[in-house]
């Protein structure tokens, strides 16, 4: 079962540089998340999606972007990378009433 | 805007004692979840148990259970038995209903269990 798929695992980018985090779920899921993890912290919403065609932004959006264009898949763009993005990534799916938040393996991003 | 508070920053237990992690929440949407995750040191994000605010019971899973307490606002989790594998740090969680997408995230407790 693959569940939430999250790639790549690890990241070193430089400063200004841009990437996208992919992020696919198998599971027919409205809800798709992206949180980041900063050292010894808990998860700060970055931005989310109610479905395909909708996003909206979390506690923590600005340097990056994200969009849905189909159910499975949520990207996280970060554009122009600063060393204050370096944190752990993880995208997430649910759904609209369910008990259950699932969760990626993580990314790893380091910007030097 | 909600809130999860957890205000025990590390604890310790013996093997095989219960032990209880405090979370408290504020919101003002009748209608929510709760959740409890546990964060080994590889870093993967595991579900332990879900409460729905408008449940009449306790939720529990194996040796996990919540302690729910809706006029308090607090919703703690008790592990029983503790074992030496249960040591990680673990997240309390917050989801409204009305909003799905506006999931919070406490700054979580790291339990070490002690042989």
């Amino acid at each position: 079962n693959a569940g939430v798929t999250q790639t790549p695992k690890f990241r070193i980018l430089k400063i200004g540089q841009s990437m996208t985090l992919q992020c696919t779920q198998d599971m027919n899921h409205n809800y798709m998340y992206w949180y980041r993890q900063d050292p010894g912290m808990g998860l700060k919403l970055i931005y989310y999606s109610v479905g395909a065609g909708i996003t909206d932004k979390g506690e923590v959006p600005n340097g990056y972007n994200v969009s849905r264009s189909t159910t499975e898949d949520f990207p996280l763009r970060l554009e122009l990378a600063a060393p204050s993005q370096t944190s752990v990534y993880f995208c997430a799916s649910s759904l609209l009433g369910g008990n259950t938040i699932y969760f990626g393996e993580g990314s790893w991003l380091t910007v030097v | 805007a909600q809130k999860i508070t957890q205000t025990q920053p590390g604890m310790f237990v013996q093997e095989k004692e219960a032990v209880t992690l405090d979370c408290t929440y504020d919101t003002s949407d009748p209608s929510y979840g709760l959740f409890w995750y546990k964060q080994p040191s590889s870093g993967e994000m595991i579900f332990l148990i879900y409460q729905g605010s408008y449940d009449q019971q306790n939720a529990t899973e194996g040796r996990y259970s919540l302690n729910f307490q809706k006029a308090r606002k607090s919703a703690n989790l008790v592990i029983s038995a503790s074992q030496l594998g249960d040591s990680a740090m673990y997240f309390c969680a917050m989801r409204l209903n009305t909003n799905a997408g506006k999931s919070t995230f406490g700054d979580g407790t790291t339990l070490t269990v002690k042989p």
